[in-house]
């Protein structure tokens, strides 16, 4: 079983929607959760980044972390075109004197007007 | 500010050829630094990470090997490349406790 699952997609959308996107992760000792997001031929970017269960709110993105379920979600209200990207979630745990990092497989969202 | 440079952007290698990524940061003294691999459809592997100049580790074993001669200078090398190598690298770095990685833009590899 890998670590972190996540749906690749690809996910269309109509300008305007609402977007879902989640990943599931196994491993308990994840303490930190992010979102990056990556255009084509680039490397990722942040978007969010949570510490703890809850929402966390940016404009229109929302970072949803469920530790009792080992469940995240971004959500993305008003979807643009240039939302368009592979939005990778992420999570690491503070092992060993570093953080590992470890990646889901990344959704690839398209957004058409 | 911190930034950081990864090279070449692209790169066509026959099968058995060597393979040398460069990739260096700057802003910023002893970064955690990291090699990720990005094959087409699927996530980030984690192929290596340093957290310090000469410390390397593997997370998976592969063809590939990387060093860190320097503290913001980290190489991924290969002696002969095989056309499982293909993909795109990313290069990323870390501060010592934070979390946030920050990734340079990348190199395609496609190995022929």
């Amino acid at each position: 079983q890998k670590e972190v699952e996540q749906d690749p997609g690809p996910l269309s959308v109509p300008e305007g929607a609402i977007v879902s996107l989640n990943c599931t992760y196994s491993n308990s000792a994840f303490q930190y959760f992010m979102w990056y997001r990556q255009y084509s031929r680039k490397g990722p970017e942040l978007l969010m980044y949570t510490y703890s269960s809850g929402n966390k709110e940016d404009g229109r993105f929302t970072a949803q972390v469920d530790k009792s379920s080992k469940y995240i979600s971004l959500f993305i209200r008003d979807s643009q075109p240039s939302d368009s990207a592979t939005y990778l979630c992420a999570m690491s745990a503070y092992s060993g004197g570093y953080n590992k990092l470890i990646f889901g497989a990344g959704t690839r969202l398209a957004v058409h007007p | 500010s911190q930034t950081i440079h990864q090279w070449p952007a692209t790169l066509v290698q026959p099968v058995g050829s060597p393979l040398s990524l460069e990739c260096t940061v700057e802003g910023t003294s002893n970064p955690n630094l990291y090699w990720y691999r990005q094959a087409a459809g699927r996530g980030l592997q984690l192929l290596f990470y340093s957290v310090g100049i000469g410390q390397i580790s593997s997370e998976v074993p592969q063809n590939l090997s990387a060093s860190r001669p320097q503290d913001r200078q980290f190489i991924l090398s290969s002696k002969k490349l095989l056309l499982s190598d293909s993909g795109f690298y990313l290069c990323a770095w870390t501060r010592d406790t934070d979390t946030e990685a920050f990734f340079g833009q990348g190199t395609r590899l496609t190995v022929v």
